[in-house]
């Protein structure tokens, strides 16, 4: 079954900085699908941004964007000016062939102004 | 609205009870997963569906089943043999549109079960 690992402790971040968000995946499909959600305390999951295994360009949402390294496995998620907003848990899921969608263990973001 | 309900939002049981969780979506997505989240821990997959009719087991599926009778709905019973049931549970579904390319998730809300 494909691996998903986000590593890094609990992150403060200073309102208006970029943070980077890690995210390895280990698979031998080659087509697969990796995403990126949002959790706030209220529990629900928001979907932030997607790369395919194909897509030659890095993904972008407004101040989301994917830096997708197919080769080191690798879809780090970059936040660029942090809001007050953005504290919450941030998970990194991926889609292999048997669509079988599987998360992460997410990652603590504290924006603080 | 076009969306994904889960009820009831929170579920008290007492232990050797059955209980299930409701899942509905009227979305008309092929796919439907669902998963269980413990406090401060991600998302570890239960079980998901691709087609009515069909589903399978994911990481975690020891102590539930499911059923897909039903495109838009794919409830979830969480039976007495789940030792350790407290927990969040989320419901998803996305489109299916090929191996490895399923457009993303959509959830709901989130049911809150305790055990007491």
């Amino acid at each position: 079954a494909q691996k998903i690992t986000q590593t890094q402790p609990g992150m403060f971040v200073q309102e208006k900085e970029a943070v980077t968000l890690d995210c390895t995946y280990d698979t031998s499909d080659q087509s697969y699908g990796l995403f990126w959600y949002k959790q706030p305390s209220s529990g629900e999951m928001i979907f932030l941004i997607y790369q395919g295994s194909y897509d030659e360009q890095n993904a972008t949402e407004g101040r989301y964007s994917l830096n997708f390294q197919k080769a080191r496995k690798s879809a780090n998620l970059v936040i660029s000016a942090s809001q007050l907003g953005d504290s919450a848990m941030y998970f990194c899921a991926m889609n292999p062939e048997s669509n079988r969608l599987a998360f992460g263990k997410g990652n603590q973001v504290v924006v603080i102004p | 609205d076009g969306g994904i309900t889960q009820s009831p939002k929170y579920l008290f049981r007492k232990e050797g009870q059955n209980v299930t969780l409701s899942c509905e979506q009227n979305l008309t997505h092929d796919a439907m997963f669902w998963y269980r989240q413990d406090p401060g821990q991600g998302l570890r997959l239960i079980y998901y569906s691709q087609i009515v009719n069909d589903f399978q087991k994911g990481d975690i599926a020891e102590g539930y089943s499911v059923s897909r009778e039903k495109k838009e709905s794919f409830p979830l019973t969480v039976t007495s043999a789940q030792k350790n049931p407290t927990a969040f549970y989320l419901c998803a579904s996305s489109i299916t549109v090929g191996r490895g390319t399923n457009t993303e998730a959509f959830f709901g809300q989130g049911t809150r079960l305790t055990v007491v």
